[in-house]
This record gives structure tokens, sequence and C-alpha cells, in this order.
């Protein structure tokens, strides 16, 4: 099946600065990549996603970088802020139209924003 | 986005006792539920999954007989804790993906439910 790493675990910045979070995959089949943010006891809030058919997405301070040849992708956050502080987690799965494949999780980084 | 209600958000039980979980898709048809269990600082790891009508597939080290989980319409799942002992103490979480959403990509999540068993 599928296995997803993630890297660093923990992450520190200060306020204004970027932090990028990589993470690899194992099957050359998975086509579909999200990003979730989670703070402490909530639920995992997507917060940008990239198909493999595209290579960079971005969204205003966020982006992802997919390297299908080398299996991985990165999220990459600018002029962080203390409220981007939270647990990020990657995820990967193949997805098909009318199938509702598992996304399989990345072990998440735990992002701290300091002022 | 698509709308997952999750209820209960919390429940404390008795050990050796059942509790049941449930997953709601307010605006659309949720074909196929997933079921996660989170413990603290990990990740979300997958227990089942779930097909409406069908039988849930679970993931290798899951108990299905300990794990009830029923999928009975395209709106509505339910995760039963079987004889619920303090290991089973965790923050269970659902997915929802279905049509008319993102290609059936996008899975959208439940608010959790933090179960302490006692």
């Amino acid at each position: 099946g599928e296995n997803v790493e993630q890297h660093p675990s923990t992450l520190s910045v200060q306020e204004g600065d970027s932090a990028v979070i990589k993470c690899t995959y194992s099957d050359s089949a998975s086509n579909y990549f999200p990003w979730y943010k989670q703070e402490l006891g909530k639920r995992p809030q997507l917060i940008i996603d990239i198909r493999s058919n595209v290579g960079e997405k971005k969204d205003q301070r966020i982006a992802v970088t997919l390297n299908k040849t080398a299996k991985h992708f990165s999220l990459h956050i600018t002029e962080t802020q203390p409220e981007d502080s939270a647990v990020y987690f990657c995820a990967a799965s193949i997805s098909r139209a009318g199938g509702g494949n598992k996304l399989t999780f990345g072990t998440g980084t735990q992002l701290k924003v300091e002022l | 986005g698509a709308v997952v209600s999750q209820h209960p958000s919390w429940v404390i039980c008795k050990s050796g006792t059942s509790v049941k979980i449930e997953c709601r898709s307010l605006d659309f048809q949720a074909t196929t539920m997933f079921w996660y269990r989170q413990f603290p600082k990990q990740s979300l790891m997958l227990m089942a999954t779930s097909n409406e009508g069908s039988k849930a597939t679970y993931e290798q080290g899951v108990e299905k007989d300990k794990f009830l989980i029923n999928h009975a319409s395209l709106t509505l799942s339910t995760l039963t804790v079987t004889s619920a002992h303090p290991e089973d103490s965790s923050f269970y979480i659902c997915s929802a993906r279905g049509w008319g959403r993102a290609l059936n990509t996008e899975a959208f999540f439940g608010q959790g439910t933090r179960l302490t068993v006692v």
C-alpha cells in the first residue's frame, strides 16, 4: 500500500519568514495530494491540494509543488503569521471518477510561528 | 465546502460498555465514508472504509468485531466501539467523499469525537 513520509516533525520559524514542509510517497499511481491544517482538538482543514497533472499550485501565501518523478511534494508558506501555527499533514491518494479512494496521511509537522 | 457533522463531539464511558458515533453528510450524498483514529500528537490512521449499502473494508490490525461500521444510507455512517477499554481512548474522526463534490477527490471531515474510556 501507499506510504507517505513527512519532514520535519517540528518546525519553528520567525513571523514573516517562510516555512517548507516536505513529503514523499511510495505509490506511483497516486495522483491526488492534499495538505491539511489541524488545530488542537479540531478537524483537519484542507488548505491546498494538487493533482498529478500539475507541477505547482499557489493560493495567496500558500503554494504546493509536486515532482512526480521523484515522488515528492512540498508545502510552502510565505510571510508566516502566528495564526499559521498548527499541525500540518500531507496526504496522498489514487483518485478515480466514481471511486472514493482513501487518503494516506503523513506523520504531521508541528509548525510554530514565533513573534 | 461540504458539511460533515459528527456526534457526539466527546464521550466518556465505562470500560466494557459500547459507544456509537454518528457521521452525517448534510448537503451531499456520501458514497464513501472513512473512519480514522488519532492518538495524541500522532497522525490520522485509517481504520476502515465504508461504501453505502456494503460491508466496510477494514485496515490491517483493526478488529472488525470491535469497531462496527454501518453505512446504511448515503448521508449516515456509524461507528460503534464495542466493549470499550481504556486503550480505545482516542480521537475518532470521519470523512466523506461523494458525488458532485470536487470530482470525488476532496474529503470532508467531521468535527471528531474524543472518546475517553474509564
